[in-house]
Formats: C-alpha cells, structure tokens, sequence
C-alpha cells in the first residue's frame, strides 16, 4: 500500500511570490492535514480537509489556505511569502474517524529568499 | 489550550542503556496520544496510538505507557538505528483531527 506522497520535495522562492504544494493522501483515506515545521517552532497545524470541506483550521494568516479535492489529494496555497514561511511542510493523512492515526508524508521543503 | 511538554530535549545514550522519555499534556478530553519518530529531513513515522490511562503497547525495543496526565517512552537496550526524534501529540477527537505536538526528543545513541 502505497504511503502518502508529496510534491514537491523542495523548492526554493522569493518574497512575494506564491507556492502551491501537494499531497495525495494514503488511497482510502478521506481527511488530509497540513503542518509546517520548523525549528523554533516545532510541528504547528495548519488545517484539515474532509470530503473536500475544510474541518479544523490552526492560528495561520489568510495567506495560507488549501483545498481537497473529490479524490482526496489536496493543496496548499501560500500568497505573498515571507522570509519565516520558510520550513518544511507536511501532509498527514487519515480515514477521517474519530481516533485514527494520521501518518505522514516525507514533506516539501520550502526555502523562502 | 491543549499543551504538550516533552523531556528531556535531548538525551545521549550508550549502546544499550536504557532509558525513558517523557511526554506530560494538558487537553480537554484526550482521544488519543500519539508517539512518532522523526529522521532528519523526513516525515514523522507512526510508532504508537495510545487511548486510555493504564494502556501500554510495545514494539520491538520501545514501550509505550499512559497516565492521566502523561506518557513514557521506555526505550530498552537501544541500538545506534534507534537514533531519532522522538515527538509526542494528543488528539481531542472526532470532528477535530488536529494534532497538538510537543517539541520533540532528540535521541542519539552512541555505539
């Protein structure tokens, strides 16, 4: 069974521009997460899909959003980057009920100049 | 707001020292705590899913335990492969996926 995969694994961008990740979730799985990681902060989350509808949403700007589609991959979106957006970016992935365990993706490193 | 504190930072140890890492949380109705292990530059890999005070799994060299207040990681005689983060979340429940993380344990054994 293959696991959660994510595009792409690095990228590099300047202040200003946009960036749009993706994730395709483990196949069965309805409810995918986004984090951002980086060392001063640790793991923050940053929203969560289930059946194309946002469900839970972290303390995160506007500029940060995302979408799911019908079948279940989704994206993220950052508008107008700053030089802290920069970090690693992971998706997680889960049947969506309650208590399950969400695994993750190996993420996109994102460096923002 | 749901809180998870992990200790020590990091921790050194010989080639099969045991030892225990600790994970305390503060959440309003925990539906489960969770044990990952993190290499440098990948994503967290799922070790363990924790349900209730009392409950203990295990796996391979690592045990896992819950209190009503927190959660020990029990590394037994640990090898160099062993070396990782080691982070702790807790999850409220259904119609909330969210997962609050500590900040990890950065563990290195020395051969």
């Amino acid at each position: 069974k293959a696991g959660v995969t994510q595009t792409p694994r690095y990228l590099i961008k300047t202040r200003g521009q946009q960036v749009t990740l993706s994730c395709s979730p483990i196949s069965g799985h309805r409810s995918v997460s986004w984090y951002q990681q980086t060392p001063g902060q640790g793991l923050q989350f940053l929203f969560e899909y289930f059946s194309e509808t946002q469900r839970n949403k972290g303390n995160f700007p506007g500029r940060f959003s995302g979408r799911q589609f019908s079948n279940s991959r989704s994206e993220m979106n950052v508008s107008t980057l700053e030089l802290g957006d920069s970090a690693l970016y992971l998706c997680a992935s889960s049947r969506g009920a309650t208590q399950e365990t969400q695994y993750f993706g190996p993420g996109t490193r994102l460096l923002v100049l | 707001e749901d809180q998870v504190t992990q200790s020590p930072e990091a921790l050194r140890l010989q080639e099969g020292e045991s030892s225990s890492l600790n994970c305390s949380y503060t959440v309003s109705g925990l539906r489960g705590l969770f044990w990952y292990r993190q290499d440098p530059g990948k994503g967290p890999e799922f070790l363990f899913t924790l349900y209730s005070a009392g409950e203990e799994k295990e796996k391979e060299r690592l045990k896992a335990t819950l209190t009503k207040k927190e959660s020990f990681l029990h590394i037994t005689a640990p090898k160099p492969e062993d070396s990782a983060t080691y982070l702790c979340a807790v999850q409220r429940g259904f119609g909330n996926e969210k997962l609050t993380f500590g900040t990890g344990t950065r563990l290195t054994i020395i051969p």
